[in-house]
């Protein structure tokens, strides 16, 4: 099946320090999303991706959507304590089931005051 | 109501127990999703559900995981017989609809089967 490869698995890194993240897959995606989860809540949506090549921010956090369609990245500029958490890529493939979505394994990030 | 509750937040079971994860969805919602979260991992899909009917059920790792979903609204994930791997987070989410709308998750049920 559909796989997503996320790196890096974690990340230690000092307060305002940029961050880079990013997903491949050997299989097409129609779209990218990026969540972030906090210990103990579900997943929440940071950025969601629609078309190949697309760049879209949210605040200090950068995705895009790969020309390929089979690569994202997510960049956080100037990190701050509070982006503490572990960041998943997640897609929705061509294809299967209906709106389910595929998930890495996630980048846990710790950020040191 | 508000976002997506799940109930209970914790569940502690011995093995061979049956169990039932309950997830209430946004209202209005029309869109259910199940997924499964083992320690380190990703989210993996169990089922969803569009209105009350479940045109997928690929995920579910055995029969021993039912799932049911009634009045449009509220979700049952049910395991019976439960094993020790069956430990893990489990999460739903609910979108507007289905294919590529927005998923919103709920905080998850922590299974532990001792």
């Amino acid at each position: 099946g559909q796989q997503l490869n996320q790196s890096p698995q974690s990340m230690f890194i000092q307060e305002g320090e940029d961050v880079s993240m990013n997903c491949t897959s050997s299989s097409i995606f129609n779209t990218w999303l990026w969540y972030k989860q906090e210990p103990g809540e579900g997943p929440v949506l940071l950025i969601a991706l629609y078309k190949a090549g697309e760049l879209t921010s949210n605040g200090r956090l950068t995705a895009q959507f790969g020309i390929t369609r089979k690569d994202s990245f997510l960049n956080i500029s100037a990190s701050i304590p509070s982006d503490v958490g572990i960041y998943f890529c997640a897609g929705h493939g061509r294809g299967g089931s209906q709106g389910n979505l595929i998930f890495g394994k996630g980048t846990k990030l710790s950020v040191k005051p | 109501g508000a976002g997506v509750s799940q109930s209970p937040s914790n569940k502690v079971t011995e093995k061979g127990k049956d169990v039932e994860l309950r997830c209430d969805p946004i209202s209005g919602h029309t869109a259910l999703y199940w997924y499964r979260q083992s320690l380190g991992q990703g989210l993996e899909f169990l089922i969803y559900f569009q209105g009350n009917s479940a045109p997928d059920k690929s995920g579910l790792p055995s029969d021993r995981f039912s799932a049911e979903r009634t009045g449009g609204s509220v979700s049952t994930l049910t395991i019976q017989r439960t094993q020790q791997e069956d430990s893990a987070v489990y999460l739903c989410a609910s979108s507007l609809g289905a294919g590529e709308d927005t998923q919103y998750f709920g905080p998850g049920t922590r299974l532990t089967v001792l």
